[in-house]
């Protein structure tokens, strides 16, 4: 079985100031880890992944994420948020036992104030 | 955004209607998915194809009837459909089933019953 927690419904910050989107896992197998956005009335935006390999990725628009083995956690980060990064964030886990599935976590929605 | 389209964008039905949604991707895809995303839940997948065959059908009521007649389109029969059944419909497709591979979505078919 596979699991996602985002425990933060809501995450606010200022403009220019750093953000940090939290998701935690749990799975059988070997990770493999996304993060995707969603802007209003559109569908979820693929913006980084973790395969294998640096515990550091770097995906779209400025944002990385860091892989966490020991703490089973996958956090979002950008070092200087935008007003344009208000949206909803999914974090998300396939393992290796189970081909074709995805399975998501709530959401988070990021609003980043003026 | 145009890799994976959906039409139409908006529909509403009544619960003795029959309609159906339309999904297609450019993107070369062999795996594509349905997906329902409601109000306060998380996303629930309902159904996985790979290679015009179905691989996966997460307990989704038979008033839902999928239909992939090649790897670039995809469809959702609707026919008798109840209130609760009201959401957003999200088409994604990826490059299969593999679970490194990330999933590309559609916008969305925003569905009310009545």
């Amino acid at each position: 079985a596979q699991s996602v927690a985002q425990p933060e419904d809501q995450v606010n910050v200022a403009e220019g100031n750093p953000l940090t989107v939290k998701c935690t896992y749990s799975v059988s197998g070997n990770p493999y880890l996304f993060w995707y956005v969603q802007y209003p009335n559109r569908g979820l935006q693929f913006l980084l992944k973790y395969i294998t390999g640096d515990n550091l990725v770097k995906g779209s628009y400025g944002f990385e994420a860091e892989f966490n083995k020991s703490q089973t956690s996958f956090h979002l980060k950008k070092p200087s948020a935008l007003v344009s990064d208000s949206a909803l964030y999914f974090c998300a886990v396939r393992d290796n036992t189970n081909a074709g599935k995805s399975t998501f976590g709530d959401g988070t929605t990021l609003t980043v104030k003026p | 955004e145009t890799g994976v389209t959906q039409t139409p964008r908006h529909l509403v039905m009544g619960m003795t209607n029959k309609k159906s949604l339309k999904c297609e991707q450019h993107l070369g895809h062999n795996a594509m998915y349905w997906y329902k995303q409601s109000a306060k839940k998380p996303l629930e997948l309902m159904f996985v194809y790979s290679l015009e065959e179905r691989v996966e059908n997460n307990s989704v009521p038979s008033r839902f009837s999928p239909e992939c007649p090649n790897s670039s389109h995809l469809f959702l029969h609707l026919h008798t459909l109840q209130p609760e059944d009201s959401a957003l419909y999200l088409c994604a497709s990826s490059q299969g089933l593999a679970e490194s591979y990330e999933q590309y979505f559609g916008p969305g078919t925003r569905l009310t019953v009545t």
